[in-house]
């Protein structure tokens, strides 16, 4: 069965430092993809990347980057040069199957991350 | 583009009411989903719908039901509410592309069932 994990409940970042949000997932479809939103205080949902297990290269969106490691089953969030705005809850999720199907997505449990000035 | 709306914002039912939660996206978009997220936790599938005409159950679909009888509109029925589906409910929308196009979500609906 599909499982994503996300082990850091919590995590604090100075102010334009980097930081990363771990994601571990566990599944035996050799097609899935990868996506991290964001879910500020405010409650909506905000796609931010998406990685794919047949692309070759690590997924990158301004500030966000994503770590892919397949052979590790992991897909962490990289954040670079954190701003006060990216304080929020960050989820992992996983579409299983091949894209372009109904696009199920599990969601991981969650990690809040707090900048500091 | 509004994008994906929802109505109503919050709602408090008493046990054994029913009630409908509205979703509507203006993108054209053929897939639909309903999601419930718990406190603390990540998102749950419900119900999904593929196309017009088409819906299927997610993880949870027990206590709900849904229709989709255009390609706008998604609601999302509670028939006799239980305390336990207090939650936030989120309608999201999809594209049929190859890749990885994401889901983009409503700004949710609080209900609090008492």
């Amino acid at each position: 069965a599909q499982k994503i994990t996300q082990t850091q409940p919590g995590m604090f970042v100075q102010e334009k430092e980097a930081v990363t949000l771990d994601c571990t997932y566990d599944t035996s479809d050799p097609s899935y993809g990868l996506f991290w939103y964001k879910q500020p205080s405010s409650g909506e949902m905000i796609f931010l990347i998406y990685q794919g297990s047949y692309d070759q290269q690590n997924a990158t969106e301004g500030r966000y980057s994503l770590n892919f490691q397949k052979a590790r089953k992991s897909a962490n969030l990289v954040i670079s040069a954190s701003q006060l705005g990216d304080s929020a809850m960050y989820f992992c999720a996983m579409r299983e199957g091949r894209a372009g199907g109904y696009n199920k997505l599990i969601f991981g449990a969650g990690t809040r991350l707090a900048v500091h000035p | 583009n509004a994008g994906v709306t929802q109505t109503p914002k919050f709602r408090i039912l008493k046990i054994g009411q029913s009630m409908t939660l509205q979703c509507t996206q203006d993108m054209n978009h053929n897939y639909m989903y309903w999601y419930r997220q718990d406190p603390g936790m990540g998102l749950k599938l419900i119900y999904y719908s593929v196309g017009a005409g088409i819906t299927d159950k997610g993880e949870v679909p027990n206590g709900y039901n849904v229709s989709r009888s255009t390609t706008e509109d998604f609601p999302l029925r509670l028939e006799l509410a239980a305390p336990s589906q207090t939650s936030v409910y989120f309608c999201a929308s999809r594209q049929i592309t190859s890749g990885g196009a994401a889901q983009y979500f409503g700004p949710g609906t609080r209900l609090l069932v008492l």
